[in-house]
């Protein structure tokens, strides 16, 4: 079945300490984003990539780094930088926009606590 | 610059009513529109989209969402809801810059049976 895969589920962390979310994407997508959820505030974008070897900062990049060197794969690394990085993370995918009406295609998401 | 409001941060009905839940936008050019339904500690799933054409749009699980241009609002609609309609329902409008999405915060349904 297409679709796309977050791991891990849930992930615990020290301050202090990197991590690294994989998001895995299997439906020939283009283009991959990450979005962080907090409660009450939404989705909001961290970073999108529309072509491999590229990438966008979106609204709030600060703290974190992404990659994008195969297409099927966007992998998010939440660094020490980040003041406050507990958070549900959410990775999409979408075909190109260009000629694409814009539905994005979300995983099941990782929630990642500092403790 | 794009943006959507939902002006309700919780929606409460009884099970067989009918339900609405508010969304307004503010975009420039042709607006395309979306809704979408989160399930605790689940990813997003898409329910419908508005590109062009009719103004109302019928989309998964019996859903339905009116676009009204004139007020700048595209409310999604059940004409009976169900327990297991309860969840989070986010709205988003497609940006003209490389085609990403603006969500709203979010309405948390409940369907009290």
């Amino acid at each position: 079945d297409g679709g796309i895969t977050q791991s891990p589920k849930y992930l615990f962390r020290k301050e202090g300490q990197n991590v690294t979310l994989s998001c895995e994407q299997n439906l020939n997508h283009d283009a991959m984003y990450w979005y962080r959820q907090d409660p009450g505030q939404g989705l909001r974008l961290i970073y999108y990539s529309q072509i491999v070897n590229d990438f966008q900062k979106g609204d709030i990049a600060e703290g974190y780094s992404v990659s994008r060197e195969k297409k099927e794969s966007f992998p998010l690394t939440v660094t020490s930088a980040q003041k406050n990085p507990t958070a549900f993370y959410l990775c999409a995918s979408s075909i190109v926009p260009q000629g694409n009406t814009g539905e994005l295609f979300f995983g099941e998401g990782s929630r990642l606590t500092v403790l | 610059a794009q943006s959507v409001a939902q002006p309700e941060d919780q929606v409460n009905v009884a099970e067989g009513n009918p339900l609405t839940v508010k969304c307004t936008y503010s975009v420039s050019g042709n607006p395309y529109l979306f809704w979408y339904v989160q399930y605790p500690n689940r990813g997003l799933q898409f329910l419908l989209k508005y590109i062009t054409g009719d103004n109302l749009v019928k989309g998964s699980y019996g859903f339905e969402a009116e676009f009204n241009k004139s007020q700048t609002s595209f409310h999604l609609k059940k004409p009976s809801a169900l327990v297991s309609d309860s969840a989070l329902y986010f709205c988003a409008v497609r940006g003209s810059t490389l085609g990403r999405l603006y969500f709203g915060r979010g309405t948390q349904l409940t369907v009290w049976p």
